[in-house]
């Protein structure tokens, strides 16, 4: 998605914390998303966030959002080499729920 | 498990031919979305519909059609296929169209074409 920007890789040791970073352009953006994707798998919600919120933690993953830079980002700690995949992050709008824009997704390299 | 179902989850067939590809929606989800996710050019939205009637359209190709039935269940229909048709599609469901609901995904139909 040509608003929604990830890098392409990320490689990590096992154990380390990982943080994946995305960013959007539209001001409008009401829900975030994280989409994990396994090779040959479809993709799983991982966890969302409302555009009010600054972060929400769940268990091992934590999301932040600057709303201000437009800066989205999801924190895995103690990273384990069943997090290795591709992490896709997503965007609704005001003006379309039903819309999603996509990354192009970061993918998760964990070595042991 | 996301709870929705696609089938077949391969497919091999030729150039030129035509094929239909099948997905379940989560239960009490009624909106379904179509996307193709090539290896060099990530998820690609295609076509949505809720309730039966198509609501959005991405880059879909004019050889490509979907619907989606009474039973909210939907089909995607390829036809003259070509090599570069190759990709995995997935389905993905949602709540709907009153109130932001995350999409659900499944596990997607790989489709070969040779």
């Amino acid at each position: 998605g040509e608003d929604v920007e990830q890098s392409l890789f990320l490689s990590v040791r096992e154990g380390d914390s990982s943080v994946i970073n995305c960013t959007y352009t539209d001001s409008s953006s009401t829900y975030l998303y994280w989409y994990k994707q396994e090779p040959g798998a479809g993709l799983q919600l991982l966890t969302y966030i409302f555009s009010n919120m600054d972060m929400k933690q769940d268990q091992r993953l934590t999301v932040l959002l600057n709303k201000k830079d437009k800066h989205l980002s999801l924190r895995i700690a103690d990273t384990q080499t069943g997090d290795s995949a591709i992490y896709f992050c997503a965007e609704t709008r005001a003006y379309n729920f039903n819309k999603f824009y996509f990354g192009s997704g970061t993918k998760l390299n964990v070595k042991p | 498990d996301s709870g929705v179902t696609q089938t077949p989850k391969h497919l091999i067939t030729a150039t030129g031919q035509r094929v239909t590809l099948r997905c379940s929606p989560r239960s009490g989800d009624l909106s379904v979305y179509w996307y193709q996710q090539s290896l060099d050019q990530g998820l690609q939205f295609l076509i949505q519909y809720y309730n039966g009637e198509e609501r959005a359209k991405g880059n879909i190709l004019e050889r490509f059609s979907a619907q989606q039935f009474p039973d909210l269940h939907s089909e995607l229909n390829l036809s003259s296929l070509e090599l570069g048709d190759s990709a995995l599609y997935f389905c993905a469901s949602s709540v709907g169209l009153l109130y932001n609901s995350p999409l659900h995904f499944g596990n997607g139909t790989r489709l070969t074409v040779t």
